[in-house]
């Protein structure tokens, strides 16, 4: 039983698009959702977090929008560039360990 | 400040073996995790501790074995090596639950 689903699986966007990338989740009990960020041949970096008394959380040009009711949240990228290229992460906790989606390439192109 | 390191940071290993991956974190986090990251399939959690002397299973804790003797440590250990335990191998540390700090990796590779 998947208790993060992430899509797309993967995301071309030019440059200075907007990437979005959505997450939902089953559990009513998870209370921080993160977002990580991964190079190549690197670990998970934490770029972005929210709670869930919040609908939406703004650092830069990233931004996580939250949907409490729907059991969504979903990552923006403004103004996408190519050192944005790399594999997202979002994922949930309720206390636990991380439980993670699948991730989501994106490749900013020029 | 060196955050979470892990070693090896790659290894070959035949069938049968077993070793022993190594994590080590300087930031005196209560919350260390495994997770195991194959393609398409994200990250696998595999084995967790809220603290010194107590660990729990995760999603996928077969042919794994964890010990926390210390608050910095948290070795992973292979028993019986096997080619579906090929995989990355990342570490993660944290002091507030959520906001997981993790390792380099271990890339291991079981022929």
């Amino acid at each position: 039983q998947q208790q993060v689903k992430q899509s797309p699986q993967s995301l071309i966007v030019q440059k200075g698009g907007i990437s979005i990338i959505n997450c939902a989740y089953e559990n009513t009990a998870f209370d921080y959702f993160p977002w990580y960020q991964q190079f190549p041949g690197k670990g998970p970096a934490l770029l972005i977090a929210i709670r869930p008394d919040v609908s939406e959380k703004k650092e830069g040009r990233f931004t996580i929008s939250f949907n409490k009711s729907a059991k969504q949240f979903s990552l923006h990228i403004m103004d996408s560039q190519p050192g944005d290229s790399a594999t997202y992460f979002c994922a949930a906790t309720r206390g636990t360990p991380l439980v993670f989606g699948k991730g989501t390439r994106l490749s900013v192109i020029a | 400040n060196a955050g979470v390191t892990q070693t090896p940071k790659f290894q070959v290993l035949k069938t049968g073996q077993s070793m022993t991956l190594q994590c080590a974190q300087d930031m005196n986090h209560e919350y260390m995790s495994w997770y195991r990251q194959d393609p398409g399939m994200g990250l696998r959690l595999i084995h967790y501790s809220v603290g010194a002397g107590i660990t729990d299973q995760g999603e996928v804790p077969n042919g794994y074995n964890v010990s926390r003797s210390t608050t910095e440590d948290f070795p992973l250990r292979l028993l019986s090596a096997a080619p579906s335990q090929t995989s990355v191998y990342f570490c993660a540390s944290s002091y507030n639950r959520g906001g997981y700090t993790f390792g380099s990796g271990t890339r291991l590779t079981v022929v």
